[in-house]
Parts: C-alpha cells; structure tokens; sequence
C-alpha cells in the first residue's frame, strides 16, 4: 500500500531537548516536504526537497533543520524546540512535476512545554 | 511572493443545499491547482486539481474551473451530504528558477447539517 509514514503521532516535551520526527514514504517519490498546521494559518511548508542531498527552504524555516540522505527519509530536526513550534506537523511526498498532488502522512501532533 | 486565499469558515449548510468555496491565488509564474480535503484526526488527500487555464477538475461530485483570467479556482458541489463535513485546502504548485514551492490556502471548514 502506498502511503508516508511519520512517527511519533504524538508528542509531549520540554523546551530545549532536541526531537526528530521521522517521515518515510514507499512511491519512489522525488519530491518530500514538511509542513505546519496552526489554526487560522492553514499549511505552512517548513523545508522540501526535490530529491537526495538537495533541500530548501520553505516559508517557515526558522528552528528547524532537515535532511535527504536517502529518497524513502525525510527526518525533521528541532535542535532546541520551544513552545512556539507547538504545532500539527506533516509529511507529504511526491513526484517531482507540479502537476501531481502530494501524498500526506496522518500528521505528528507536538506539544513543547 | 506566491498566495492563495480561501474564503474564511466555518461554512454551515443543510443537506443537499449547493455549496461554494471561492480561492483567489496569486503566482509569479503558471501553477498547477489543487483542492485537498482534510477530515477530522487525518491527513489531506486530494479531492481534485488543475494543471492548465481553463481544465476543470472533477471528483465525487465536487468540481472547480482554473480561471487564469481571474485567477481563481472555486469549489462547488451541487448538493452536499453530511459527509462531506470537512476542511478544505485550495493549493498551488509551482516551479520558478530552479525551486519548487506549494502554498496552501489557510482551510475552509464545511459542517453540512442533516
């Protein structure tokens, strides 16, 4: 079954303690990209890639670091988390043409105290 | 820099009343559209898109027209259920200088009322 997989689903924590949320996907796909969803704001992407080693920025980068070492992973770092990036965060995969839709993960819920 | 806005919700409607979701964007070059529907304690999944001026996507029921004259993209379902109570996210893709962004709207929440 095609599907991208991110893990925790949940997580509770304290600022300052360095987290990582992973994010597989199993379609091959080039393009891997991490988002936040805040009430009001809608999805905000954090960082894409387009494919191995190469990353970018999105619109909210700030306090997050990624990395692509290999296509299936696209791990999301928070070195020093603070309760600002408390946050509903997902992962979503696709193929590298703008015309094709991206496929999500059931989202990581994080919670900085 | 690249925008889409959605009308704001929450969008309150009977049972098999006609619904309309408008999404203006604005893009520095040619996007590709999507609508994503998000239900509730899950993840996006397509509903439809559009990748060319004047290409209607089409899906359950649901359908919008690219409108690059008045750039815009507006869901409309002739007649809703109560399962179609959702969030839904108009969306843009596109490739500018070597970079590829998307931007999504900020959500629409539809509560379809029996």
């Amino acid at each position: 079954e095609a599907q991208v997989t991110q893990n925790p689903r949940y997580l509770i924590t304290v600022t300052g303690k360095k987290l990582t949320v992973t994010c597989s996907q199993n379609m091959n796909h080039e393009y891997m990209s991490w988002y936040r969803q805040d009430p009001g704001l809608g999805l905000r992407q954090i960082y894409y890639s387009m494919n191995v080693e190469v990353t970018d920025k999105g619109d909210v980068p700030e306090g997050y670091k990624v990395s692509r070492k290999e296509k299936r992973n696209f791990p999301l770092i928070l070195e020093s988390p603070s309760p600002n990036q408390t946050s509903l965060y997902f992962c979503a995969s696709s193929s590298g043409h703008r015309n094709q839709p991206q496929h999500f993960g059931d989202g990581t819920r994080l919670s900085i105290l | 820099g690249d925008s889409v806005t959605q009308m704001e919700g929450p969008v309150t409607l009977s049972e098999e009343a006609f619904l309309t979701i408008n999404c203006t964007y604005t893009a520095t070059g040619y996007p590709s559209l999507f609508w994503y529907v998000q239900y509730p304690g899950e993840g996006l999944q397509l509903l439809l898109k559009a990748t060319k001026a004047d290409d209607k996507g089409s899906n359950k029921g649901f359908e919008a027209t690219y409108r690059k004259e008045t750039t815009s993209f507006h869901l409309e379902k002739g007649s809703v259920q109560v399962s179609d109570s959702a969030v839904y996210f108009c969306a843009l893709r596109l490739n500018s200088g070597g970079y590829q962004k998307v931007t999504f709207g900020t959500g629409t929440k539809l509560q379809v009322i029996p």
